[in-house]
């Protein structure tokens, strides 16, 4: 069966540290994996994606992810956190089975403390 | 604005009412899905269109939800005889398939329902 696996319900980060929210996926054949953030009473915000190519992703706000096949991994990182930063993470990966659904993490809080 | 737009933001209603929520995607984004989210949990599909046919409903929660995209652009989702259950954040997303390959899902800042 097919998954995404957020380890970490929350994560705290001081302000300018580097940040990393971890991903692991199980699916058959290759991945198309996601990454979106969710601020308070809002919608999902799409901030990067991994298909082909480069196992660097960069995506929005400074954000990127980096794809490992062999640990089948998709964590994301930043450089340097910001305050507005902290928001809810998701971890998503498309059905391969279906091409349609996306496949969910259940979220990775992240707090930037200033 | 031209991302996906959801209406109401809100909604409050008693245990046993009918509600609808309207969904206006991406203009030239052929396929819309329909998310329910509870409360630190992610989004839980629910059902999705291409252009006006509905392709996958089974993941629809019970016969009490519908939902429809009769002229292949804005979508509304409806759930009869509201109970308690039903009381989460519903999230409408669209997307762009061209030749067999999807664009990645542009959400709207969802539906937030309470039954009350």
């Amino acid at each position: 069966a097919q998954s995404v696996a957020q380890p970490e319900d929350q994560v705290n980060v001081a302000e300018g540290n580097p940040l990393t929210v971890k991903c692991t996926y199980s699916v058959s054949g290759n991945p198309y994996l996601f990454w979106y953030v969710q601020y308070p009473n809002r919608g999902l915000q799409f901030l990067l994606k991994y298909i082909t190519g480069d196992n660097l992703v960069k995506g929005s706000y400074g954000f990127e992810a980096e794809f490992n096949k062999s640990q089948t991994s998709f964590h994301l990182k930043k450089p340097s956190a910001l305050v507005s930063d902290s928001a809810l993470y998701f971890c998503a990966v498309r059905d391969m089975d279906s091409n349609y659904q996306l496949i969910w993490g259940a979220g990775t809080k992240l707090i930037i403390k200033p | 604005d031209t991302g996906v737009s959801q209406n109401p933001r809100h909604k409050i209603t008693k245990r046993g009412q009918n509600v609808t929520f309207r969904c206006d995607p991406i203009s030239e984004h052929n396929r819309l899905y329909w998310y329910r989210q509870t409360l630190g949990q992610g989004p839980e599909f629910l059902t999705y269109f291409q252009n006006e046919a509905q392709l996958e409903k089974s993941r629809l929660l019970s016969d009490r939800f519908s939902a429809e995209r009769p002229k292949g652009s804005f979508s509304t989702l409806e759930i009869q005889r509201t109970e308690q259950g039903d009381s989460a954040m519903y999230l409408c997303a669209s997307s762009y398939l061209n030749r067999g390959r999807s664009t990645e899902a542009f959400f709207g800042q969802g539906t937030r329902l309470t039954v009350v």
